[in-house]
């Protein structure tokens, strides 16, 4: 069974910090793996999508890389901003059928 | 271009009653997936409809049932409410399935039960 770890639970930075996020599954048999961002009560805005295949995918300020050998993907935000501030999931599809599993998630509060 | 769209927005209702949320897919998108997000959790997978056909089904109770629609919209219903069953319901939708594109999810319905 597939089981996906976010740390930190939680993580507190003063604006501009570079800052990197961890992500690790435990079967790394996988499709894909996506990073999406939850603002509080929201519904989940889809970051990056990494294909099995890749090792990164970047997207402005953010660069998300993938281990599959080691089960391990990382988002790194680059100049953190206080629009920054949410919940960041991880989330991986096994089969390439789309049923996601995610982890609990990072939140993240960036001070001006 | 329209994103998900879900409704209600919100919704109480009480134990052993029964609710029906509904999701309109993102335009183009004919695969639809219903998620059940507890306060401070990871989104959890319900299941998933495709061409009006449940595909795949996570570990939910039969309480929790659905349906597709041939314009590709979708239900969720839950028959005999429980306290546990508070919590954010998302869709997502996504464009052929087992192609992995990724997904576009709804704002989600909170549902209270008291």
């Amino acid at each position: 069974k597939q089981e996906v770890t976010q740390i930190p639970a939680a993580l507190s930075v003063p604006e501009g910090e570079n800052l990197v996020l961890n992500c690790s599954f435990t079967d790394s048999a996988i499709y894909n793996l996506q990073w999406f961002r939850q603002d509080p009560g929201k519904g989940l805005t889809s970051l990056l999508l990494i294909q099995s295949s890749q090792r990164e995918q970047t997207s402005g300020r953010l660069n998300a890389s993938l281990d599959k050998s080691s089960g391990r993907s990382t988002l790194y935000i680059a100049a953190s901003q206080p629009g920054d501030s949410a919940t960041y999931l991880c989330a991986v599809d096994g089969s390439g059928f789309q049923k996601l599993v995610f982890g609990t998630g990072t939140r993240l509060l960036v001070s001006p | 271009d329209a994103g998900v769209t879900q409704s209600p927005t919100h919704l109480i209702k009480t134990r052993g009653q029964q609710v029906t949320l509904r999701c309109s897919p993102k335009s183009g998108h004919d695969t639809v997936s219903w998620y059940q997000q507890a306060l401070g959790q990871g989104p959890q997978f319900i299941f998933q409809y495709y061409e009006e056909e449940e595909r795949q089904r996570g570990n939910f109770p039969d309480r929790f049932s659905g349906h597709q629609f041939p314009n590709y919209s979708s239900e969720l219903n839950v028959n005999a409410l429980l306290l546990g069953d508070s919590a954010l319901y998302l869709c997502a939708s996504s464009l052929e399935w087992g192609q992995g594109y990724g997904y576009t999810f709804g704002s989600g319905t909170r549902l209270t039960v008291v």
